[in-house]
């Protein structure tokens, strides 16, 4: 299954508030995952399920979608916001993932 | 504290073999699946190969597959990975992971460990 994350890079500023998508080659139903990457760090999970919240995540932070569209919003961005976003299907083998997103300060 | 410390790469020829390790602490190893995910340098995220609880069930991808071997010791909290005939395009930071002990997302990662292959 492929997924495509649009855009591949978001330039905005800080307390904007934005939606990143991914989109599925085929039905997944809600088994998608977003994860954040910041520079020379470990990725970390942000929602899991497409909209289920994460322990310890900002609420700022929520996804929505299924079947093959899903967004991860982000509402008000941080700066320590600015890194890279993934989404990842468990819903068959292969397990894949996007190509991410990179978030950039405008 | 959930903890995974990834251990063994480093630079190796073309051809030759390298095991990586994973070793976890925090949690009981033995109830969760456990991943390999890779980075290349300056590249996105790739899943690698995926093992049950039980290490009865073992998955790959398509480009590792007959040369990359995913195992775990649960006595040990160890998780592995055998690489075998390694290519110019292995050459990435391995990640360890678990997943939720339901679905195969990736809960909690190591920091990683870098492999480069090249002559």
């Amino acid at each position: 299954i492929m997924l495509t994350q649009s855009p591949a890079t978001l330039s905005v500023t800080p307390g904007e508030s934005i939606s990143l998508s991914c989109r599925a080659s085929q039905s997944i139903s809600t088994n998608l995952h977003w994860y954040q990457q910041k520079p020379n760090e470990s990725p970390r999970v942000l929602i899991k399920y497409a909209s289920q919240s994460i322990s310890g995540i900002p609420s700022r932070f929520s996804g929505s979608g299924s079947g093959t569209d899903f967004t991860l919003n982000i509402n008000r961005v941080e700066p320590e916001d600015f890194s890279v976003y993934y989404c990842q299907q468990s819903n068959s083998w292969p397990l894949t993932f996007g190509s991410g997103t990179k978030l950039e300060i405008k | 504290e959930v903890q995974l410390v990834e251990s063994g790469g480093g630079l190796v020829q073309p051809g030759r073999s390298l095991k990586l390790s994973c070793a976890a602490s925090g949690f009981t190893f033995s109830n969760y699946g456990m991943h390999w995910i890779r980075q290349a340098p300056t590249k996105g995220l790739e899943w690698v190969a995926s093992i049950s609880p039980s290490g009865g069930s073992t998955y790959y991808r398509d480009s590792v597959k007959g040369r990359f071997t995913i195992s775990r010791d649960n006595a040990k909290s160890t998780l592995y990975l055998q690489m075998d005939s390694l290519r110019s395009e292995d050459t990435a930071t391995y990640y360890c992971a678990t997943d939720d002990a339901i679905s195969y997302y990736f809960d909690y990662w190591g920091q990683g460990v870098m492999v480069t292959v090249s002559s």
